[in-house]
């Protein structure tokens, strides 16, 4: 069974520096993607950004960036010129390329809480 | 604008008592899920449909049900034989076939008094 591992539960930044989530997941699957979500404190999660395994090219997203390490199993989330507004919990996932049955669900990681120093 | 609407935001219970959940999207999207949050344990499925008329249980849907009578709406009823039903529930869709990015409602916190 697939599983994500966030072991970093709680991280902080100063205002306009950079910080670096980390996520690992276990998988024997080589088609899968791998997503990082945002729960601000309003509790809505919002997607920050998507990874296809079957991509080398690193995704990004504004300030957000991934470093996807296929090999060693590791999606970590960079947030450069951190906001006030980067505050929350960070939520790594994995869903498997499969359609069929429970290949569907999202695994998810148990989160990091992100807290942003002025 | 399109999205996904969960309500009531606040609810409170007496034990014993049933209570449902409701969750409307007008994203047309296919596929609609019920997650249960508590601190430290992440996000957990009760409950997911792919389809009108189709549902299945997630890893945790004992002492839920679910209905998917039309594809807007995705009712979550959380019953009396659920031992420990106060938590933030979240309600999310996905356009089925797709990479599987979910869009979620702004939740609903269940407190059984």
């Amino acid at each position: 069974a697939q599983t994500v591992t966030q072991s970093q539960p709680e991280m902080s930044v100063q205002e306009a520096e950079t910080v670096t989530l980390s996520c690992t997941y276990d998988t024997s699957e080589s088609d899968y993607y791998l997503f990082w979500y945002k729960q601000p404190p309003s509790r809505q999660m919002i997607l920050v950004i998507r990874q296809e395994a079957y991509k080398q090219q690193n995704a990004t997203e504004n300030r957000f960036s991934v470093n996807f390490q296929k090999a060693a199993k590791s999606f970590s989330l960079k947030i450069s010129d951190s906001q006030l507004g980067d505050a929350a919990m960070y939520f790594c996932a994995y869903r498997s390329g499969k359609y069929a049955g429970n290949n569907r669900k999202l695994i998810w990681g148990l989160g990091t809480s992100l807290a942003v120093n002025p | 604008d399109g999205g996904i609407t969960q309500s009531p935001k606040y609810l409170f219970r007496k034990e014993g008592q049933n209570v449902t959940l409701s969750c409307e999207q007008n994203l047309n999207h296919d596929a609609m899920y019920w997650y249960r949050q508590d601190p430290g344990q992440g996000l957990r499925l009760i409950y997911y449909s792919q389809i009108v008329n189709d549902f299945q249980k997630g890893d945790i849907a004992e002492g839920y049900s679910v209905s998917r009578e039309k594809k807007e709406s995705f009712p979550l009823t959380v019953t009396s034989a659920q031992k420990n039903p106060t938590a933030f529930y979240l309600c999310a869709s996905s356009i089925k076939g797709t990479t599987g990015e979910l869009f979620f409602g702004e939740g609903s916190r269940l407190t059984v008094l």
